[in-house]
């Protein structure tokens, strides 16, 4: 079976550009997660759709946002583009929402903002 | 606000030689507990996870883990390191809040095994 997969693996963009990140979770999972992981950095948590409906939010601005398709896969949209942007960009998938199950990660979206 | 804390950014171990990282949390609540593994080219990898009871967890790999409520710690351990553990480990959080579920990371130890 296939694992999470991310899609581009890599993107450079320049500042005020906006940016997609796509992501598609393992068959039978419900839930994403989306991480942002900043060279030397731990990964800093976004957001978590469950059943297409936002079931988390970390602490970042109102550029960011996401959505969850009908067939549970995912978007990550991020507006606006400033340098410190510039991240690996993590998915995971879990079979339930919350933090009982465990999250499967993808190998990541580079991203690059200059 | 929660938190994670991993005070060693990188430790060195010999290969054979017995391995402890540590981890402390914040949180108010009954926290659920996680260590993964990063290592190039392979993603992050779930070790172990702490939800309830026994406070000894074992995990992948040889690795096991202890929660200690009174010190707020979920150190990582293995009794013989071998030279493929070598990566960054992260301790991590789950916590609820206003905000709905989160999971938060600590900064990660890298870890190198010499010879």
């Amino acid at each position: 079976d296939a694992g999470v997969t991310q899609s581009p693996t890599h993107l450079i963009k320049t500042r005020g550009q906006q940016v997609t990140l796509r992501c598609s979770p393992i068959s039978g999972h419900k839930s994403v997660s989306w991480y942002q992981q900043v060279l030397g950095q731990g990964p800093q948590f976004i957001f978590q759709y469950y059943e297409k409906e936002e079931r988390g939010r970390g602490n970042f601005p109102d550029r960011f946002s996401a959505r969850q398709f009908p067939n549970y896969s995912s978007e990550l949209n991020v507006n606006a583009l400033l340098l410190g942007d510039s991240a690996l960009y993590l998915c995971a998938s879990s079979l339930l929402g919350g933090g009982t199950s465990e999250q499967f990660f993808g190998p990541g979206t580079r991203l690059t903002v200059l | 606000a929660q938190s994670v804390t991993q005070p060693d950014i990188h430790i060195t171990v010999s290969e054979g030689a017995s391995l402890e990282l540590r981890c402390n949390y914040s949180y108010g609540a009954t926290p659920y507990l996680f260590w993964y593994v990063q290592s190039p080219g392979q993603g992050l990898q779930l070790l172990l996870k702490y939800f309830s009871g026994d406070t000894l967890v074992q995990g992948i790999k040889g690795f096991e883990a202890e929660f200690k409520r009174s010190q707020s710690s979920f150190n990582l351990r293995k009794p013989s390191v071998h030279w493929s553990d070598a990566a960054e480990y992260f301790c991590a959080v789950g916590a609820t809040d206003t905000g709905g579920f989160k999971t938060i990371f600590g900064a990660g130890t890298r870890l190198f095994v010499k010879a």
